[in-house]
């Protein structure tokens, strides 16, 4: 079965670091770009980042552009996502998506969601 | 404030057609594909529609996309009550150069 499955989220204070975790299963998981996804409580989802399948390139939206880092270790199928100097409104459930080049680039397969609390 | 808006809600009884409007700008909607995902809170998001109007393998005829100009619809036909959930339309936005997406219609099954 294809899946994606997301852990590490958790309360963490203002200013604190957590890294996600997406575990792939089920397909050929370096031949995929993939992407971390968040929606805040109550709020529309919200890109946040991409990692080409080889992990040499890398794309970030300017909310979270010089504290996270995203970053893949295909011999272990596993998509990463390190948060530092985390904020209030960093505080959102956090989905790996993978992006699906025969669909035109749709993200085909997601994960349930981490949910990462930033609070004091 | 989304780049894309849609409408907070919809709804609709059994047995009817629904639409949800996704409306943009010419550096996102107008200039790329549309995609649709619905989204059951507490479960992964699952695509609807990609390249404004093609559904996926799974996805039943009941929908539909459609684009024109900078803005776009999903409409969901013979509407049943496990439709209802959260649906979200994106695109790639060239000015950004991020994937942007709706805010979310929530749709609700009388």
């Amino acid at each position: 079965e294809v899946q994606l499955v997301e852990s590490g989220g958790g309360l963490i204070q203002p200013g604190g670091s957590l890294r996600l975790s997406c575990a792939a299963s089920g397909f050929t998981f370096n031949s995929y770009w993939m992407h971390w996804v968040r929606q805040a409580p109550g709020q529309g989802l919200v890109w946040v980042s991409h990692i080409i399948s080889d992990g040499s390139d890398t794309n970030y939206a300017d909310s979270v552009k010089g504290r996270f880092t995203i970053s893949r270790d295909n011999a272990k199928n596993t998509l990463y996502l390190q948060m530092n100097s985390l904020r209030a409104e960093d505080t959102a459930v956090y989905f790996c998506a993978r992006e699906a080049q025969t669909l035109d680039d749709a993200f085909d397969i997601w994960g349930q969601g981490t949910m990462v609390t930033v609070s004091s | 404030q989304s780049v894309v808006t849609q409408p907070p809600s919809a709804s609709g009884t059994p047995g009817q057609r629904v639409s949800i409007s996704c409306s943009g700008s010419s550096s996102n909607i107008g200039d790329n594909n549309v995609y649709w995902y619905q989204h059951l809170p507490g479960t992964a998001p699952k695509l609807l529609i990609y390249s404004n109007n093609q559904r996926p393998s799974g996805v039943p005829d009941r929908f539909s996309g459609s684009r024109s100009g900078t803005s776009a619809s999903l409409a969901i036909s013979g509407l049943r009550s496990d439709d209802e959930a959260d649906y979200f339309c994106a695109a790639w936005d060239d000015s950004l150069n991020t994937w942007v997406f709706g805010g979310g219609t929530k749709l609700t099954v009388l």
